[in-house]
């Protein structure tokens, strides 16, 4: 049970390009979340899905997309990256609304 | 949304108990109280939840007062391995996820 993986650990990425991180887990959980944190900060929502086709924005959802097609993947994808949006990038998942594991994170910065 | 307060650091010594206290003057009815633990270069781990009163578990205990407009994480006898950020979330786990927010958090810094 390897619980929430994220890939890749750690990515740079210049001006305008595109990527998507990627996010699994295997423990069967409905709920899943994509948050970015800034150095010295708290976790910030981005996006979340309640379960599998159905996805809806956090607290800062503007330059990111996200889909979820299964149960187990939750991809986030960045169209046209900013310097603003490097951070470090967790995702989580939970049985219903409860307890939330998350992953080890995506570093990511952009120059 | 309910807003927290968090003293942003603390410090302590190996073997002591530690208390962090969360101010939630806006919590509502429905809300629970949850504390995170993030450690560098990790995501958060949950620690321990509760609505009213005291939970205990293995790790933590939380006291919650009557008016709920406060609660207090305790750490029993930390070691080092305790030091880390420590998040407390107030929110409703049967309303919509994105009322989860992450404050700024309590760094505890535990020395010998």
């Amino acid at each position: 049970n390897a619980g929430v993986t994220q890939t890749p650990k750690f990515r740079i990425l210049k001006i305008g390009q595109s990527m998507t991180l990627q996010c699994t887990q295997d423990m069967n959980h409905n709920y899943m979340y994509w948050y970015r944190q800034d150095p010295g900060m708290g976790l910030k929502l981005i996006y979340y899905s309640v379960g599998a086709g159905i996805t809806d924005k956090g607290e800062v959802p503007n330059g990111y997309n996200v889909s979820r097609s299964t149960t187990e993947d939750f991809p986030l994808r960045l169209e046209l990256a900013a310097p603003s949006q490097t951070s470090v990038y967790f995702c989580a998942s939970s049985h219903g609304k409860e307890t939330q594991y998350f992953g080890p994170g995506t570093r990511l910065l952009v120059l | 949304l309910a807003k927290t307060t968090q003293p942003i650091s603390m410090d302590s010594y190996e073997g002591q108990e530690v208390n962090i206290t969360c101010s939630h003057n806006n919590i509502a009815t429905n809300d629970y109280i949850t504390w995170y633990q993030q450690f560098p270069s990790q995501g958060p781990r949950f620690i321990i939840q509760g609505y009213k009163t005291k939970v205990t578990n293995e790790v933590a205990s939380l006291f919650i007062p009557a008016d709920r407009k406060s609660s207090t994480l305790s750490l029993p006898r930390v070691s080092l391995s305790d030091t880390a950020v420590y998040y407390c979330l107030v929110g409703d786990p049967t309303g919509t996820a994105s009322k989860l927010t992450f404050g700024t958090g309590t760094r505890l810094q535990v020395t010998l």
